[in-house]
C-alpha cells in the first residue's frame, strides 16, 4: 500500500526567507508525485507534478520540487516566500501500475505560515 | 472554461437526515473523483467514477454512502442518515481521463451535522 508522510505539520518562516516542505512516500510500484496548495475555505490548486524525466520540477508561484528515488522523497522548495504563500500544502502520490485508477493518496498537510 | 463546480458550498443537516452533494466537472472531463477531508486531516479518497460507471469505490464507507455520475447532469455523493462523524469537507475533482492528467479540484462542500 502507498503512503505519504509530510514531516512537518507547521512551518513558520519570515517573509523573503527560503523554505522547504518535506515529503516522503512509500510505494512498491513507480509513482507520480504532486504538490497541491489549499488556501482557506478553498479547493486544492496544483503547484507542480512529477511524472517522469528531469527530477527537478518547476511549478507555479516560484515553487520547485526535487524527486529523489533512492530516498523516496519529493521535497518542495521556494527560495524567497511571500506573505501570500501562507496556506496549507499537500503532497500526494498516484501509482501508475496496471489497474491503477489515478486516485491520489495525500499526506497530512503542512501549514506554511509566512510572517512579516 | 468554468472550473469544477460544487454545490452547495455549505450544508447543515441534523442527525438522521440525508445529504446530497453535487459536482459538475470541467467541460470535457468525464472522470470524477470524490475525496473527504476531516478536520485537521489530509484528504482521503472515496470513489472514482466515469460516466454511468463506478470504477473504484474502495474508499467509500460500506454503509450510508453512495455515489453516481449519470449520463446527463452532475455527479452526486449521497449520505443517508448522517451522523456527526460525517462532518467534513467533501471535494470533487475531475480529469479528462488519462491517468497522467492533473485532477482539478472544486471548492468543496462543507457538511456540518448537528
Amino acid at each position: 500500500a502507498q503512503s505519504v508522510t509530510q514531516l512537518d505539520s507547521q512551518v513558520p518562516v519570515f517573509e523573503e526567507a527560503p523554505v522547504e516542505l518535506r515529503c516522503n512516500y512509500s510505494s512498491s510500484v513507480s509513482v507520480y508525485l504532486f504538490w497541491y496548495v489549499q488556501y482557506p475555505n478553498q479547493g486544492l490548486q496544483l503547484l507542480l507534478k512529477y511524472l517522469s524525466g528531469s527530477t527537478l520540477v518547476k511549478g507555479i508561484n516560484g515553487f520547485e520540487a526535487e524527486f529523489n528515488k533512492s530516498q523516496t522523497s519529493f521535497h518542495l522548495r521556494k527560495p524567497s516566500v511571500h506573505i501570500s504563500d501562507t496556506a496549507e500544502y499537500f503532497c500526494a502520490v498516484s501509482d501508475y501500475g496496471s489497474g491503477n485508477t489515478g486516485k491520489l493518496i495525500f499526506g497530512q498537510g503542512t501549514t506554511l505560515q509566512v510572517k512579516p | 472554461n468554468a472550473g469544477v463546480m460544487q454545490n452547495p458550498r455549505h450544508l447543515v443537516r441534523r442527525r438522521g437526515q440525508e445529504a446530497r452533494l453535487r459536482c459538475s466537472p470541467m467541460k470535457g472531463h468525464s472522470h470524477v473523483y470524490w475525496y473527504r477531508q476531516l478536520p485537521e486531516e489530509g484528504l482521503k479518497f472515496m470513489v472514482y467514477l466515469q460516466k454511468e460507471n463506478i470504477i473504484d469505490e474502495s474508499g467509500m464507507p460500506k454503509e450510508r454512502f453512495s455515489a453516481e455520475f449519470p449520463k446527463e447532469g452532475p455527479s452526486i455523493l449521497r449520505i443517508q442518515q448522517v451522523v456527526r462523524g460525517d462532518s467534513a469537507a467533501y471535494f470533487c475533482a475531475s480529469s479528462p481521463g488519462n491517468r497522467q492528467e492533473t485532477q482539478y479540484f472544486g471548492p468543496g462542500t462543507r457538511l456540518l451535522v448537528l
